[in-house]
C-alpha cells in the first residue's frame, strides 16, 4: 500500500551512461514532482507534472527527460550521466500543484563512478 | 543565495533537553511546511501553518509562523532520541507552484 514508490533504490553506475528512474503513485494526486538531494542534504525541485503536463522546469540540464504516461507515474531519464549527477533524487506527489502538502516516495540514490 | 535559512545547521543535544530550531526568509510565503526526514527514506510532513501568527502543537513539537509569513520555529520540549533527524522547512512561494526548501537542521538526541 505504498503511496509513493520509486524504483531502483540504489543505483551505481558509470560517467556517460544513460539510466531511469520510475516514479508511481496511488494517492489519485494530480501533481508529481521530482527533487533532488545534494549530499548537503539540500532539496532542490527539478520538475514538477500536473495531468502529464509540465509545468515546473528548474533550469535543470536537457540531459535530464522527464516522462509522464498518465498522472500516477513520472519517470527521469538521465542521458550521459556526469560526477555530479551524483545525488538522492525523490519523487513526490500532490493534490494539487504549488504549495500543497508532499507525500514524498524513499528516494533513489544514483552514484555515478 | 539560499530563499529558506534554516538554522542551526547542526544540533547534537541530551535526552530531556529543549531545544528550537528556526526557519528564515526576507520573502512572505502562502504557506510554510515542516517536514522530518530519517536515512534511507523521504521526508514526512509534520505540520503545515497559513495564517501569520499562527502556533501548531504536535505533541512535544510547537511550530509557530511568524507574523508577516517570513518565518517559522520548531520547538521540542523534552526531546528524546526519537526525535533524532533531519528536519526541513519547506514554503509556497506566492504566485509560484512550487515548494522550496531550507537546507535543513539535522538534529541529534543522545540518551
Amino acid at each position: 500500500d505504498t503511496a509513493v514508490s520509486q524504483t531502483p533504490k540504489y543505483l551505481v553506475t558509470q560517467m556517460g551512461n544513460d539510466k531511469s528512474i520510475k516514479c508511481e503513485q496511488n494517492l489519485g494526486h494530480d501533481t508529481m514532482y521530482w527533487y533532488k538531494q545534494d549530499s548537503k542534504k539540500f532539496l532542490k525541485i527539478m520538475f514538477s507534472y500536473n495531468n502529464k503536463e509540465l509545468i515546473i522546469n528548474e533550469t535543470v540540464p536537457n540531459r535530464f527527460s522527464p516522462k509522464s504516461p498518465d498522472k500516477a507515474h513520472l519517470n527521469l531519464h538521465i542521458n550521459s550521466l556526469e560526477l555530479g549527477d551524483s545525488a538522492v533524487y525523490f519523487c513526490a506527489s500532490s493534490h494539487l500543484a504549488g504549495a500543497n502538502v508532499l507525500t514524498f516516495g524513499a528516494g533513489s540514490r544514483l552514484t555515478v563512478l | 543565495t539560499q530563499l529558506l535559512e534554516q538554522s542551526p545547521q547542526f544540533l547534537s543535544i541530551q535526552e530531556g533537553e529543549n531545544l528550537t530550531v528556526y526557519c528564515n526568509s526576507s520573502s512572505v510565503f502562502s504557506s510554510l511546511q515542516w517536514y522530518r526526514q530519517e536515512p534511507g527514506e523521504g521526508p514526512v510532513l509534520l505540520v503545515t501553518v497559513v495564517t501569520g501568527g499562527e502556533v501548531k502543537k504536535l505533541k512535544r513539537l510547537t511550530f509557530q509562523f511568524g507574523d508577516a509569513r517570513k518565518d517559522s520555529s520548531l520547538h521540542i520540549t523534552a526531546a528524546q532520541p526519537g526525535d533524532t533527524g533531519l528536519y526541513l522547512c519547506g514554503a509556497g512561494i506566492q504566485g509560484a507552484q512550487k515548494l522550496v526548501f531550507g537546507q535543513g537542521t539535522r538534529l541529534t538526541i543522545n540518551p
